[in-house]
C-alpha cells in the first residue's frame, strides 16, 4: 500500500504570502491519479488540483500543482484569508495524506 | 447542478450495522464513480471505497474490507454503504463524492455523523 505523508504539518502564513505545500509518496504513483483538497471547518472537501497539475472547474489560478513520481507539490501564490484551511493531498482509489494546516500567521 | 445528499447516519452500538444513502441529482448518475470517504473527529480524511458506473468495479480500503459494502441503484440514483460489525472507531463524517471524468473527487454531499457507542 502507498502511504502519502504531507509536510509541513502546520503552516504558518500572513495574507498575501505564498505557500508551498508538499506530499511524498512511499513509492512512485501516476500524475494522473494525484489530487488536492481543501477542507474547511464545517464544510465538505473541495477539489483543487486533479492529475497533480490541473485546476477544477472554479479554483482560481493562485492555486497551482506539481510534481511526479513521489514529490507533488501544492502552491497558493498570494494568500487570501479564505485560504486558511487545511490541504490534504490524495491518490485516486486510494489513500489521503495527513494534511497540512494552512493557519493565519 | 450537482447535488449529493447523505442521509442513514446516527447513534449505534458497537456490533451493530447501520446503511448509509447517497442522493444524487443534477447529473447523469449511471455515467460516474461514487466514492463513500469519512472523517473521524479530530482526524483527516480516510477514503473508504468506490464504485463504478456500472457497478461492475468496487475497490475498498484494506482495512475495511469484510465490513463494509459499497452498492448502488442507478435507477434510484443512489448510493449506498452497508456497515457491519462497527465499531467506536468508525465514529465519523461520512460523505459520499463524485469521481471527476479523468480522476479527483470534484463533488461532495455534506456528510452524515455515525456515531458507535455504547
Amino acid at each position: 500500500e502507498i502511504v502519502l505523508t504531507q509536510s509541513p504539518g502546520t503552516l504558518s502564513l500572513s495574507p498575501g504570502e505564498r505557500a508551498t505545500l508538499s506530499c511524498r509518496a512511499s513509492q512512485s504513483i501516476s500524475y494522473t491519479n494525484l489530487a488536492w483538497y481543501q477542507h474547511r471547518l464545517g464544510q465538505p472537501p473541495r477539489l483543487l488540483i486533479y492529475g497533480a497539475s490541473s485546476r477544477a472547474t472554479g479554483i482560481p489560478d493562485r492555486f497551482s500543482g506539481g510534481g511526479s513520481g513521489t514529490d507533488f507539490t501544492l502552491t497558493i501564490s498570494r494568500l487570501e484569508p479564505e485560504d486558511f484551511a487545511v490541504y490534504y493531498c490524495h491518490q485516486y482509489g486510494s489513500s489521503f495524506g495527513p494534511g497540512t494546516k494552512l493557519e493565519i500567521k | 447542478e450537482v447535488h449529493l445528499v447523505e442521509s442513514g447516519g446516527g447513534l449505534v452500538q458497537p456490533g451493530g450495522s447501520l446503511r448509509l444513502s447517497c442522493a444524487a441529482s443534477g447529473f447523469t448518475f449511471s455515467d460516474y464513480t461514487m466514492n463513500w470517504v469519512r472523517q473521524a473527529p479530530g482526524k483527516g480524511l480516510e477514503w473508504i471505497s468506490y464504485i463504478s458506473g456500472s457497478s461492475r468495479n468496487k475497490y475498498y480500503t484494506d482495512s475495511l474490507k469484510g465490513r463494509f459494502t459499497i452498492s448502488r441503484d442507478n435507477a434510484e440514483n443512489s448510493l449506498y454503504l452497508q456497515m457491519n460489525n462497527l465499531r467506536v472507531d468508525d465514529t465519523g463524517v461520512y460523505y459520499c463524492a463524485r469521481s471527476g471524468a479523468v480522476s479527483g473527487l470534484e463533488s461532495w454531499g455534506q456528510g452524515t455523523l455515525v456515531t458507535v457507542s455504547s
